[in-house]
């Protein structure tokens, strides 16, 4: 599987805008890049995942280099609930979809 | 938007008793859900992959016959410990996608947290 990496934490304070950085040099061509997050004790919560092209959702945006080798996920303004363990993870479409590899991730603080 | 619920959300047992874990899509049909778990301060670790109607395929590692996988219904899979001894408390998550061969948003449960006595 091809790999991600994240810095292990990030800090940010309230309503201000997040860019978590993710590094993943060896993808393939066919695989998506996802972002899901997960608060202390409970499961992981779908944030995004992209292809190429950048996207945008009510929590998040993603943007993906053109080279696809790094991608930033954008929290455009944190909140408190924002505080969370964020996972940059690389998985296949058809057959192989949901099998995801999770990495470490980033430890998420935002401070009030 | 889906919701895919687990139970118990908590269980104590003592060492050598088995316990079942239920996963449940709750607003859609699932024919493949997938289990986890994730030890304190860890990130997940995928442990098998259960098909409905067929056998789970499990992850390099994982016992299959310490961690009975059953996929009875397009909307429950159960995940039982078998015999579990203190180095089986974990936390156990599941997770399901909407639809097969889909490249979208996967919906996971809330967990389900084992201590073993």
């Amino acid at each position: 599987d091809a790999k991600t990496t994240q810095p292990n934490s990030m800090e940010s304070n309230e309503e201000e805008p997040v860019h978590l950085p993710c590094n993943h040099s060896t993808i393939s061509g066919t695989d998506y890049i996802h972002w899901y997050r997960q608060l202390p004790s409970q499961g992981p919560e779908y944030v995004i995942h992209g292809l190429t092209s950048n996207v945008n959702n009510r929590m998040a945006s993603l943007a993906i280099a053109e080279d696809r080798k790094s991608s930033t996920l954008i929290l455009h303004r944190a909140t408190l609930r924002d505080a969370a363990v964020y996972y940059c993870i690389l998985g296949a479409g058809g057959t192989s979809y949901g099998k995801l590899t999770f990495g470490q991730g980033t430890i998420l603080t935002v401070h009030p | 938007g889906a919701v895919v619920s687990q139970h118990p959300s908590r269980v104590i047992c003592k060492s050598g008793t088995s316990v079942k874990i239920e996963c449940r899509s709750l607003d859609f049909q699932a024919t493949t859900m997938f289990w986890y778990r994730q030890f304190p301060k860890k990130s997940l670790m995928l442990m098998a992959t259960s098909n409905e109607g067929s056998k789970a395929t499990y992850e390099q590692g994982v016992e299959k016959d310490k961690f009975l996988i059953n996929h009875a219904s397009l909307t429950l899979s159960t995940l039982t410990v078998t015999s579990a001894h203190p180095e089986d408390s974990s936390f156990y998550i599941c997770s399901a996608a909407r639809q097969a061969l889909s490249t979208g948003e996967l919906f996971f449960g809330e967990g389900s947290r084992l201590t073993v006595l």
